[in-house]
């Protein structure tokens, strides 16, 4: 599985936007961009994926670079119920099974 | 939808004890999946389910087994508990293939986890 590289911690204000970034530079062809994250004592909750495209939804945006080897969560206004462990996971849809690698993620801190 | 639910919440074991920590799910999903997550640490794939009577190994499967005899429930067995053994489980779910962008088929659902201390 190719591997992904996010800063261990990140720290924002409460209602600024938060870019939570993910270095993927083996990607393939093939590989979806997953976000997951973890709220303290739960497990881990899906946020969003793409391909190549950008992507919004309700909970946040996902901008991809160009050349697909790095990508940007946004989260456009951070509440203190964003503060959680991120996780930048690449899944390979060649595969067809939905097993997902995860990594050491970021640890988002939001100040009030 | 009860999601994906995760039984015993908390578990005292003492080493070379065996238990079954059981998983449920309600969203007729074909994927199945147990991970284990140490303290500061991401999440590692123990074992895996395609569908009923297809179970595979992850990263990390010694001294687990699995079975899947229905779609709704995929029971993970301790065999003789040890001390390294002491973690947080997480049982996952999501329809299985080749889901591409649309959210609801790539989804994968965790539970709650449960909390093993191994003594």
């Amino acid at each position: 599985d190719a591997k992904t590289t996010q800063p261990n911690s990140m720290e924002s204000n409460e209602e600024e936007p938060v870019h939570l970034p993910c270095n993927h530079s083996t990607i393939s062809g093939t590989d979806y961009i997953h976000w997951y994250r973890q709220l303290p004592s739960q497990g881990p909750e899906y946020v969003i994926h793409g391909l190549t495209s950008n992507v919004n939804n309700r909970m946040a945006s996902l901008a991809i670079a160009e050349d697909r080897k790095s990508s940007t969560l946004i989260l456009h206004r951070a509440t203190l119920r964003d503060a959680a462990v991120y996780y930048c996971i690449l899944r390979d849809v060649g595969r067809g099974a939905q097993k997902l690698v995860f990594g050491q993620g970021t640890r988002l801190t939001i100040n009030p | 939808n009860a999601g994906v639910t995760q039984t015993p919440k908390f578990q005292v074991l003492k080493t070379g004890q065996s238990m079954t920590l059981q998983c449920a799910q309600d969203m007729n999903h074909e994927y199945m999946s147990w991970y284990r997550q140490d303290p500061g640490m991401g999440l590692r794939l123990i074992h895996y389910s395609v569908g009923a009577g297809i179970t595979d190994q992850g990263e990390v499967p010694n001294g687990y087994n699995v079975s899947r005899s229905t779609t709704e429930d995929f029971p993970l067995r301790l065999l003789s508990a040890a001390p390294s053994q002491t973690s947080v489980y997480f049982c996952a779910s999501s329809f299985s293939g080749l889901a591409g962008l649309r959210a609801e088929k790539e989804t994968q659902y965790f539970g709650p986890g449960t909390r093993l201390l191994v003594l």
